[in-house]
């Protein structure tokens, strides 16, 4: 069963066409990450939900922004999606955070034409 | 210098073969280690935590260096479902930080 669930897949949006990816989860975890990863490198950890608590790193650009309206589902707004925002977004959970393993979804790539 | 390095290969080892891994860490407070493995176009899925004692999974021994920020990964016996990218990843206080991974071909 599916436990950490990401719609859609796939998305193709325009250049500037906010967009809003979809992350649930039925861990009843308490930590929800959303991370970006482009071909090659590293997931980026863009921010997390520690419960209600909104943390955003640091260099996260504000065109990416997270709402968590509850224990089960986050998600991802892009206000205005540029060429370099295509890559694909991983969504994760851990039960309780820094020790604890990262269950991911199976991502959504994001195109940008 | 970035937080977490990798070599990023590609290493390619016949299958049978042992192959390690490094991986370096910046952050001297980083609390919790974990290798993940990553399949093409796929997400990243634990392959095991990384313990100050060292750890054992079956043919996957992990280390943890505090002192020198280090952690290898070793597979013995390389099979052919061994291939993969193998990402180091460095925890602290919910700050994950992953490395670039290193790319693993086991060939028959």
């Amino acid at each position: 069963d599916a436990m950490v669930i990401q719609n859609p897949r796939y998305q193709v949006t325009q250049f500037g066409k906010p967009v809003t990816l979809s992350c649930s989860q039925t861990l009843n975890h308490n930590v929800m990450y959303w991370y970006q990863q482009k071909s090659s490198q590293a997931p980026k950890l863009l921010f997390h939900y520690y419960d209600k608590d909104f943390n955003n790193e640091a260099d996260t650009p504000d065109n990416f922004q997270s709402r968590r309206p509850n224990t089960s589902f986050c998600f991802l707004d892009i206000r205005s999606p540029g060429l370099g925002d295509a890559a694909m977004y991983l969504c994760a959970t851990s039960r309780e955070g820094s020790t604890d393993t990262q269950y991911f979804g199976p991502g959504t790539r994001l195109t940008v034409l | 210098r970035k937080e977490v390095e990798q070599d990023p290969g590609p290493f390619n080892v016949p299958e049978g073969a042992t192959v390690a891994f490094n991986c370096t860490y910046s952050n001297s407070a980083s609390q919790s280690f974990f290798w993940y493995r990553q399949d093409c176009r796929k997400e990243p899925k634990l392959l095991m935590s990384v313990y100050s004692s060292g750890n054992e999974d079956g043919r996957f021994t992990a280390q943890l260096n505090r002192a020198s920020q280090y952690i290898s990964l070793l597979i013995r016996d390389s099979k052919l479902s061994d291939s993969a990218t193998y990402l180091c990843v460095v925890n602290s206080d919910n700050d994950m930080r992953f490395g670039a991974g290193t790319r693993l071909t086991v060939k028959p």
